[in-house]
């Protein structure tokens, strides 16, 4: 079973510019994750997805922070301007919606450096 | 809204030593609670899960958790470590009333000496 794919591994860029990361869930997985990783810290979550249909965002900075799930499988999260405190790596997640079993697949995430 | 502490950051043990990490939560409601592991270079994987019954859990690896409702605890255990071992855990907790959402703590690197 393939899991969840998650691009570009690793982006620099300077403050002020932006970046996209796109993810891919495994199949069938309705519920879709985006969580950031700051370095020495637990994953945060930034937004969740059912299908494509935002169930949280409430730790969203919605000044910079977007995100998109149009057909509700993959997903973009867009920062524009990117801050030096978004730093991290950008986590996505995905699980089956039917039951809740605690368990998330994960990427192996996007690591982003803003200079 | 519910919070996860993990007290021990960093953790060093030899190989066969036995291995205790923290965890304690905040919330007063019903909780779903867990532990996910990180391997060097690998994704973020489900160690062990407790819903409710029996509070002494075992997971992957003979890696165990107890959770003790009263002191909002559910500490990993292991009673012979490996160098395989090696990896960052974190503890997650569900509220019932969060839907999907998991919050995470801080995470314990745990280094074992060969």
């Amino acid at each position: 079973e393939a899991g969840v794919a998650q691009s570009p591994r690793y982006k620099i860029i300077e403050k002020r510019q932006s970046v996209a990361f796109w993810c891919n869930p495994i199949s069938g997985h309705a519920t879709l994750y985006w969580y950031q990783q700051i370095l020495g810290q637990g994953p945060k979550l930034l937004i969740q997805f059912q299908n494509n249909g935002v169930v949280d965002d409430s730790q969203l900075p919605k000044d910079r922070f977007s995100a998109e799930r149009l057909k509700g499988v993959d997903s973009t999260l867009k920062i524009q301007p990117a801050k030096l405190e978004d730093s991290a790596v950008y986590l996505c997640a995905s699980s089956l919606v039917k039951g809740f079993t605690g368990e998330l697949f994960f990427g192996e995430g996007s690591r982003l450096t803003v200079l | 809204a519910q919070s996860v502490s993990q007290h021990n950051h960093h953790v060093i043990l030899s190989e066969a030593a036995s291995l205790e990490l923290g965890c304690n939560y905040s919330y007063g409601g019903t909780v779903n609670l867990f532990w996910y592991v990180q391997y060097p270079g690998q994704h973020l994987q489900l160690l062990l899960k407790y819903f409710s019954g029996d509070p002494l859990v075992k997971g992957i690896k003979g890696f165990e958790a107890e959770f003790i409702k009263s002191k909002f605890s559910f500490n990993l255990r292991k009673p012979s470590v490996q160098w395989s071992d090696t990896a960052e855990y974190f503890c997650a907790v569900n509220a019932n009333n969060a839907g999907n959402m998991l919050t995470f703590g801080g995470g314990t690197r745990l280094m074992v000496k060969p």
